[in-house]
This record gives structure tokens, sequence and C-alpha cells, in this order.
């Protein structure tokens, strides 16, 4: 089934790291993919990762992939009121309908 | 570039009503799709359209229709409104065979009464 979870919610103190969690189902995806969306807005792609990977940084963002077992996770260093915002995880599935399957989202609330 | 466009920004229909959601992006993209977005639920597929010309049903259809009317617009009917169907609906687009990279309108937030 295609499924991806993730927690609600998490709450970090500015200038702390935060590390949102995820986990899939379809071991078949080829890549994995980070989103945020600020209040208001849609979503924005923020990262992704190809399924080979174990890991990616990208300045602040780093993603930890652990296919084994099926867990993604994103890292923001040095976390600023700014990062407030919902952080959705999502798997692409291949085949016939090459659709985006979405998390729930996890509301990041940055406290000063 | 505006983007990815969505009118209206907001709507109230009483149940039965019927609307429909607009949905325009300038970037030539050939995909386009339609999400709604629940509390608790992430954003689910309703339709997509790979290309235009063409439409294909995604994880919640029901109640849906939709049209590609050209490469630009593509809308979203809702022909006979339930409370169910109070959400906020997120259009998006894509280069034909990049669904990694979908670009986001701002969401048309609708209520059900």
């Amino acid at each position: 089934g295609e499924d991806v979870e993730q927690s609600l919610f998490l709450s970090v103190r500015e200038g702390d790291s935060s590390v949102i969690n995820c986990t899939y189902t379809d071991s078949s995806s080829t890549y994995l993919y980070w989103y945020k969306q600020e209040p208001g807005a849609g979503l924005q792609l923020l990262t992704y990762i190809f399924s080979n990977m174990d890991m990616k940084q990208d300045q602040r963002l780093t993603v930890l992939l652990n296919k084994k077992d099926k867990h993604l996770s994103l890292r923001i260093a040095d976390t600023q009121t700014g990062d407030s915002a919902i952080y959705f995880c999502a798997e692409i599935l291949g085949g016939a309908t090459n659709k985006l399957i979405f998390g729930t989202g996890t509301l990041l609330a940055v406290q000063p | 570039n505006a983007g990815v466009t969505q009118t209206p920004k907001f709507q109230v229909l009483k149940t039965g009503q019927s609307m429909t959601l607009q949905c325009a992006q300038d970037m030539n993209h050939n995909s386009m799709y339609w999400y709604r977005q629940d509390p608790g639920m992430g954003l689910r597929l309703i339709y997509y359209s790979a290309s235009e010309g063409t439409t294909d049903k995604g994880e919640v259809p029901n109640g849906y229709n939709v049209s590609r009317l050209n490469k630009r617009e593509f809308s979203l009917r809702l022909e006979s409104a339930a409370p169910s169907q109070t959400s906020v609906y997120f259009c998006a687009s894509s280069e034909a065979g990049r669904t990694e990279t979908q670009y986001f309108g701002p969401g048309t937030r609708l209520l059900v009464l």
C-alpha cells in the first residue's frame, strides 16, 4: 500500500537543530522529497534525495535516508523563526501513475 | 512570471451548490494536478492531467470533474457540493516527466455548509 507517515508537531528553540522524521512504504520509490508550506501559501520543494544515496547536504539542510528501514529525515541546523512552517515528505510512485504521495505534514514551531 | 494562479482564494457554498475552481500556469508546463489538503491527511491527489487533452483520476476523484481547457488552464468542478468537500484545494504544475518538481498555487479555501 501507499502510506507516508510523519509526526504532526515539532517544537524547538531558535538556534537549535530540528529533526523531522518520515517513514514510507514503497521500496521502489526512486526519489524522496521534502516540501515546505508557509502559512497561507502553497508547497515549495525544499530538497530531495535519490534512493541510491544515504545522505544529502544543502546549506543548513541535511537529508538522511535509511532505505532498509524506509526512514527519511530532514535536519535543519541553527533553526530560525523563519523556518516555522509545515514540512511534508513525499515519495514518488513509479510505473504508469508516476505520482507523488505526501505525508500528513509536520508543523515545526520555532520558539524565540 | 506569475507561476501558478488559482481563483477564487476562498468560497463558501451551501450543500448542493456547484462551483468551478480555476487554475492557470504560465510556465509552459505539460502536467497539471489538483490536490485537496485536510487536517491530519496531508495532500491527496484528486485528478491530474499529464498533458493537454488528457485527464486521469487520482486518489480521491469522487464528487469532482476536471477540464484541461488548454495547456495553461486546468479547472476543477464540484457539481453538487457536500460538507465533506470542505478543504483547501491546491493546483500544481510540472514539466512532463518531472512529477517531483511541482509548482504549487496559493490554494483555494472552500467551506461547504
